[in-house]
């Protein structure tokens, strides 16, 4: 059974204090793994697309990699508009369906 | 910029009650999904579609149907409203099936009484 964790559940940071959201999965081979920004009663917003160990992709404050057995979420000086929830997801090979994990909850204080 | 919408950001309805959620995406989009989200749950998918007329059940379809008559519309019903339906019900679309990932909607919010 396919299987996504993030951790930490809740995270507090300083405007400015780096640091990095974990996703650890069990699949079976990666199609794709997703990473997704969600707002309070908001849905999902979609950040990064990867496809395999070693990619990286960026997008302002916020840089993913790959590994075969996690993905990281890198935030560089966050600012407090970067609060939100963080999912991650992934599609296993031979199959349609993505799991998602349950999220880290970001905040990012002035 | 695809969008996905859901009808309705709020509802509130009697235990027992037909509910119909709807959701229009204006991409041409093939694949169509529903997904209820609760806290410590997170998103788990209740049906999803990859053409008109079609459907699969996802982890967790016990109590609701699908309807899928035109390829921008993606209707999910709860036939009899329970109290443990109430949640945060989410729509999205995707081109191809784990390609550019999904387009959600801004999500219904839905509590049974």
């Amino acid at each position: 059974e396919d299987q996504v964790t993030q951790s930490p559940e809740a995270l507090r940071l300083q405007e400015g204090e780096s640091s990095s959201l974990n996703c650890s999965y069990t699949v079976s081979g990666l199609r794709g793994l997703f990473w997704y920004r969600q707002d309070p009663g908001k849905g999902p917003e979609f950040l990064f697309t990867l496809y395999s160990a070693g990619e990286e992709k960026e997008k302002e404050r916020l840089k993913a990699t790959l590994t075969k057995k996690e993905s990281f979420l890198h935030i560089t000086a966050p600012k407090p508009e970067d609060s939100a929830t963080y999912l991650c997801a992934v599609l296993p090979g031979g199959y349609q369906k993505v799991t998602f994990g349950i999220g880290t909850k970001l905040q990012v204080i002035p | 910029d695809v969008k996905v919408t859901q009808s309705s950001r709020y509802l509130v309805k009697r235990t027992g009650e037909k509910v119909f959620l709807e959701c229009v995406q204006d991409m041409d989009h093939e694949n169509m999904f529903w997904y209820r989200q609760d806290p410590g749950l997170g998103l788990r998918l209740i049906y999803f579609s990859y053409d008109v007329k079609m459907k699969e059940k996802g982890d967790i379809p016990e109590g609701y149907s699908v309807s899928r008559e035109k390829k921008e519309r993606f209707s999910l019903i709860l036939e009899s409203a329970s109290t443990n339906q109430t949640s945060m019900y989410l729509c999205a679309s995707s081109l191809t099936v784990g390609s550019y990932g999904y387009t959600f909607g801004s999500g219904t919010r839905l509590t049974v009484v």
